[in-house]
């Protein structure tokens, strides 16, 4: 069965600092990987995927994200925060077929202090 | 483009009430897809379709019945409300791989 585990409920970061938002997954076979933000009171913004090809994957905003294989991990990085980052961010896997069925993480919130 | 649409926004039911949350989208997208997002269990896949015509079971369908008669719209129905279907609703539609969202139905059921 798939999953997904976000292991932090909160992270906290001084605006300007580097940020990372962790996430580790399990799936049988080549996963496609999401990362996505909500706002207070929005909708799911979609960030970034990995499908296939470099490991490094850039999103919109100036986010990032690293797959690594043999950790089974995807985690979220910016170089530099700013106090608008500060939102709930989710981690999500699809299976390779890929209908629209994803597995989301609990989601960590990001604050991000002046 | 509108996008996905939901409609309402807020909706308060008493339990046992039945009551349909809408969903739309102008993309022409074949795949849909409904979750339900509860305080620190992330998003959680109701039903999906991927076409007319064609629907399948979630991770908690229970309590919840969906239709697609078209491409464009995908309405969740609840039969009788409950407390515990108290939540906040999305819907999804997809392309190439990448779930768009709509903005969200907050349900409150006493």
């Amino acid at each position: 069965a798939q999953s997904v585990a976000q292991p932090e409920d909160q992270v906290n970061v001084a605006e300007g600092n580097p940020l990372t938002v962790k996430c580790t997954y399990s799936v049988s076979g080549n996963p496609y990987l999401f990362w996505y933000v909500q706002y207070p009171n929005r909708g799911l913004q979609f960030l970034l995927k990995y499908i296939t090809g470099d490991n490094l994957v850039k999103g919109s905003y100036g986010f990032e994200a690293e797959f690594n294989k043999s950790q089974t991990s995807f985690h979220l990085k910016k170089p530099s925060a700013l106090v608008s980052d500060s939102a709930l961010y989710f981690c999500a896997v699809g299976g390779s077929s890929n209908t629209g069925k994803l597995i989301f993480g609990q989601g960590t919130t990001l604050q991000v202090k002046p | 483009n509108a996008g996905v649409t939901q409609t309402p926004k807020f909706q308060v039911l008493k339990t046992g009430q039945s009551m349909t949350l809408q969903c739309a989208q102008d993309m022409n997208h074949e795949y849909m897809s409904w979750y339900r997002q509860d305080p620190g269990m992330g998003l959680r896949l109701i039903h999906y379709s991927v076409g007319a015509g064609i629907t399948d079971q979630g991770e908690v369908p229970n309590g919840y019945n969906v239709s697609r008669s078209t491409t464009e719209d995908f309405p969740l129905r609840l039969l009788s409300a409950a407390p515990s279907q108290t939540s906040v609703y999305f819907c999804a539609s997809l392309l190439q791989e990448t779930q768009y969202f709509g903005p969200g139905t907050r349900l409150l059921v006493l």
